[in-house]
């Protein structure tokens, strides 16, 4: 049972928007920024968005997050086919003083 | 370019202890800010965050393995190893160290995989 709260799946078909939430409490979204990882099949995370909204170099802007009280979102417009993997939200604990992770959404495009 | 990457034992008979080192490049745990963190993945299953080490020495451990790891730097080496005492098979999984910044959890191993089986 994961800290954070993910829907186990999320569908669309190309160039569609999808959008994951992800839901937690006080200790964490509600007073820690949020952080997005995609994993791709086979492969190790990599780090989507961080800091609730800013994305790293290289991360192409159909990807977009925000934060709203205890629960955060992942937006991806104009989905494509290599979107296809699992994306996962994190954030900082204060109660439990460490990271938790969510139990992760696979993203199909169909 | 940070890079980082986890080294140890494929196959870990259980009740024994599992020893991982994370070697990484491109920044160093003597750095203001640094950080190295752990974090693993049952197969098929969710990311479990596992341990932390910053440059100041300080660490922090998930709450409910924190009896049975423990997280040390050589920052002449550039590694982290993490320690797990009392292995069961429940603890196969993918193990990932990954560099701790203002950004998070930024970059990450390849990850290793050890499975507990007698």
């Amino acid at each position: 049972q994961s800290v954070l709260t993910q829907p186990p799946s999320a569908s669309g078909t190309p160039g569609q928007r999808v959008s994951i939430s992800c839901s937690g409490s006080s200790s964490n979204i509600g007073n820690n920024n949020v952080y997005w990882y995609q994993q791709l099949p086979g492969t190790a995370p990599k780090l989507l968005i961080y800091r609730n909204n800013q994305r790293p170099s290289g991360v192409p802007d159909r990807f977009s997050g925000s934060r709203s009280g205890t629960s955060a979102s992942l937006a991806i417009s104009g989905l494509r086919s290599e979107d296809e993997a699992d994306y996962y939200c994190a954030s900082w604990d204060d109660s439990l003083s460490g990271w938790v992770f969510g139990g992760g959404t696979k993203v199909t495009v169909l | 370019q940070i890079t980082l990457k986890e080294s140890g034992p494929t196959l870990v008979k259980p009740t024994q202890t599992l020893t991982l080192t994370c070697t990484f490049s491109g920044f160093s745990l003597s750095t203001s800010g640094m950080g190295v963190g752990w974090i693993r993945q049952p197969p098929g299953k969710a990311l479990e965050w596992l341990a932390v080490i910053y440059w100041d020495d300080h660490k922090r451990y998930s709450p409910s393995l924190k009896s049975r790891l423990t997280i040390t730097k050589d920052t002449s080496k550039n590694q982290v190893v993490l320690t797990m005492t009392n292995i069961d098979p429940v603890d196969t999984a993918t193990y990932y160290c990954a560099h701790s910044g203002d950004r998070g959890f930024d970059y990450w191993g390849q990850g290793t995989l050890a499975t507990v089986s007698s």
